[in-house]
């Protein structure tokens, strides 16, 4: 079985400043790894994803994250976030060997201040 | 090209009662999963449907159950329900399933009075 731990519940920033939320996760098989971003009364969008390849990974609205597969991570990073940004963000995981059934961690609210 | 859709948005029932949600795949998709996500926490896997059969499920009791009709499309039924029952209920599609990033709609609120 997969687990997904989000360290922040809650992430403040000031407009402008650069932003890391953490992911780590725990699974005894290959995983395939993905952020996504849900605004109020919303489903979620998906920002990036990481299945294989380069450990770094750019998504939409300039967000990237870093797959570190020795500390079972997978840490999400803007380098200059806007008021648009502030909203929850889930990290995920699906195994290689379990079709594609997400599973989530707790969420982290980013929120951008002026 | 119209993503995934759901309806209804909002559903208010009672105890004992029963429900069912239904979700159009983006085009193109043929795979359909379901999840629960409860106020203030992340979303969880129901089930999924490929090929018109449950092919994975997740830690959830009988009382829910599913269906994936030729068009892809699929509901999700969930009887005898109970006030934990109040979330928000996601919908996502892909094509196929290993490893394919997944499409959500953006649910259906079911209150369970």
């Amino acid at each position: 079985a997969q687990s997904v731990t989000q360290l922040d519940s809650q992430v403040p920033v000031f407009e402008e400043a650069p932003v890391e939320l953490r992911c780590n996760y725990s699974s005894s098989v290959s995983v395939y790894l993905f952020w996504y971003v849900q605004y109020p009364n919303q489903g979620l969008q998906l920002l990036l994803k990481y299945l294989s390849g380069s450990t770094l990974v750019k998504g939409i609205n300039g967000f990237e994250a870093e797959f570190n597969k020795s500390q079972t991570s997978f840490h999400l990073r803007k380098p200059s976030v806007h008021i648009s940004d502030t909203a929850e963000y889930f990290c995920a995981v699906s195994a290689d060997n379990a079709g594609n059934m997400l599973t989530f961690g707790g969420g982290t609210r980013l929120m951008v201040k002026p | 090209d119209a993503g995934v859709t759901q309806s209804p948005t909002h559903l208010i029932k009672t105890r004992g009662q029963q429900v069912t949600l239904r979700c159009s795949p983006k085009s193109g998709h043929d795979t359909v999963s379901w999840y629960q996500q409860a106020l203030g926490q992340g979303p969880q896997f129901i089930f999924q449907y490929y090929e018109e059969e449950e092919r994975q499920r997740g830690n959830f009791p009988d009382r829910f159950s599913g269906h994936q009709y030729p068009n892809y499309s699929s509901e999700l039924n969930v009887n005898a329900l109970l006030l934990g029952d109040s979330a928000l209920y996601l919908c996502a599609s892909s094509l196929g399933y290993r490893g394919r990033p997944q499409h959500f709609g953006d649910g259906t609120r079911l209150s369970i009075l």
